[in-house]
C-alpha cells in the first residue's frame, strides 16, 4: 500500500530550528510536497521536491532523498504563528495531481 | 495566482438529505480534480479522482453511490453527499492541478459539513 510516516507532534521554542521527517512507501512516486494547515483551514502549500537535495524558500527548507525514500521539512527562526499541522504528501506519477498525505505533525511553538 | 474556490464553506443539513459541494478552478482549466475528506485531528484522506467528461475513480472503501461526483466542465467538479448521516460530518476539500505543465496543486478553501 501507499504510506507516509511522520512524527505525530513536535514542540519547539520561538527562534529555534525544527526538522520534521517523512519517510514514504509509495508506488509511482514523483515528488514530495509539504503543506501547512491551521485549525479549521485548508492546507497551504509550502514546498515541493522532485529531485534529491535541498529546496529553500525563506525560513522553510525541504529536503528529499529518493534512494532513502526520505524527506524533511526544516523550519528556521520559529515564530508563534508557525504552530500548525504539517503534512508531507507524495505526488504520484502521471495521475494528474494525485496526492497521498502523511498523518500530519502537530507543531507547537512555545514562547 | 491560481485559485480554487469551494462552495459552500459551511453547511448544516438534516440526516437523510443530500448536500452538494462545488469546486471551481477560477483561472485555469483542470481535467482532473480530487476530493479529500478530513476528520478532526486527522489527515486528508483521498476519496476520489474527478475526471472531466467521464466517471470518477473512487478510492477503496469510498461508496460511489453515496458520494456522487460530477465533473461537467474543465473548471467545475461537484461532490454530492447523498442520504447524509451524522458520521458524514467532516471537512471536505478539493484540489486541482492546471492541465499541462507544472506540478503545483491548488486546494480549495474546504467545506465543513455538519449533519444533524
Amino acid at each position: 500500500g501507499q504510506s507516509l510516516e511522520q512524527p505525530s507532534e513536535v514542540t519547539a521554542v520561538e527562534g529555534a530550528i525544527v526538522q520534521i521527517n517523512c519517510t514514504y512507501q509509495t508506488s509511482g512516486f514523483y515528488g514530495l510536497s509539504w503543506y501547512q494547515q491551521h485549525d479549521g483551514g485548508a492546507p497551504t502549500f509550502l514546498s515541493y521536491n522532485a529531485l534529491d537535495g535541498l529546496e529553500e524558500t525563506g525560513r522553510f527548507s525541504s529536503f528529499l532523498s529518493r534512494s532513502d525514500s526520505y524527506g524533511y521539512l526544516l523550519l528556521q527562526e520559529l515564530q508563534m504563528k508557525d504552530s500548525a499541522s504539517y503534512f508531507c504528501a507524495a505526488l504520484l506519477y502521471n495521475q494528474g495531481g494525485k496526492l497521498i498525505f502523511g498523518q500530519g505533525t502537530e507543531l507547537s511553538v512555545k514562547p | 495566482g491560481a485559485v480554487v474556490s469551494q462552495h459552500p464553506s459551511r453547511v448544516i443539513c438534516k440526516s437523510g438529505t443530500s448536500v452538494k459541494i462545488e469546486c471551481r478552478s477560477l483561472d485555469f482549466q483542470a481535467t482532473t480534480m480530487f476530493w479529500y475528506r478530513q476528520f478532526p485531528k486527522q489527515s486528508l484522506m483521498l476519496m476520489a479522482t474527478s475526471n472531466e467528461g467521464s466517471k470518477a475513480t473512487y478510492e477503496q472503501g469510498v461508496e460511489k453511490d453515496k458520494f456522487l461526483i460530477n465533473h461537467a466542465s474543465l473548471t467545475l467538479s461537484t461532490l454530492t453527499v447523498t442520504s447524509a448521516h451524522p458520521e458524514d460530518s467532516s471537512f471536505y476539500i478539493c484540489s486541482a492541478k492546471p492541465t499541462g505543465n507544472g506540478n503545483t496543486i491548488y486546494f480549495g478553501e474546504g467545506s465543513w459539513l455538519t449533519v444533524v
